[in-house]
């Protein structure tokens, strides 16, 4: 069964908008991770963000924050004032706590983002 | 400072060839791993290093498939016999122990014809 769920294969934005972009989780491991990441068209995979199962406050990182709805499985990644730079594929994944694969990530499908002028 | 490389870039092969599929992690990285990424998909999990250990191979979809850190720093992911569905980008990600994140390299772009 599928662990990350995006369901969105591709978005569009404008500029200095904000976009969310979505995503599910199904683990039923009290411990956990979440992760987003970016994939420009150069191909290399940039951290975001995390989120730790634990975590009383939703992560943020300058321009991106963590929508993290535990109850709901849910941990959408909110970019404000999008850049043309922002353009690429945005991947959710998770570790789970209980691995014993040293916290190797599941991955979603990801979700094509384009931001226009 | 320096991040995750791995070399070749790209690599071609012709079906039922070998190929050797280099990465060098961050320096003092303990964890090492490898993914497997399709064309329009996201990242699945290959094998796990910690160290020059071998912990999990649990990823890797056929016994053509070997990966080795024999010296705990460099990686090496190496397929034998090279079929049409082994055509992927391979990512190597090293992540220090204290850390959760994981930094992956440019990876390899394998095309099989």
């Amino acid at each position: 069964a599928q662990k990350i769920t995006q369901t969105q294969p591709g978005m569009f934005v404008q500029e200095k908008e904000a976009v969310t972009l979505d995503c599910t989780y199904d683990t039923s491991d009290p411990s956990y991770g979440l992760f987003w990441y970016k994939q420009p068209s150069s191909g290399e995979m940039i951290f975001l963000i995390y989120q730790g199962s634990y975590d009383q406050q939703n992560a943020t990182e300058g321009r991106y924050s963590l929508n993290f709805q535990k109850a709901r499985k849910s941990a959408n990644l909110v970019i404000s004032a999008s850049q043309l730079g922002d353009s690429a594929m945005y991947f959710c994944a998770m570790r789970e706590g209980n691995s014993n694969s040293g916290y190797a990530l599941n991955f979603g499908k990801g979700t094509s983002l384009l931001v226009t002028p | 400072g320096a991040g995750v490389s791995q070399s070749p870039r790209y690599k071609v092969a012709k079906r039922g060839q070998d190929v050797a599929l280099r990465c060098d992690p961050i320096s003092g990285h303990v964890s090492l791993f490898w993914y497997q990424q399709a064309l329009g998909q996201g990242p699945e999990f290959l094998t796990y290093f910690q160290n020059e250990a071998q912990l999990d191979k649990s990823g890797l979809p056929s016994d053509r498939f070997f990966a080795e850190r024999p010296e705990g720093s460099v990686s090496t992911l190496k397929i034998q016999r090279t079929q049409q569905e082994d055509s992927a980008v391979y990512l190597c990600a090293s992540s220090p122990w204290e850390r959760i994140e994981q930094y992956f390299g440019p990876g390899t772009r394998l095309t099989v014809t």
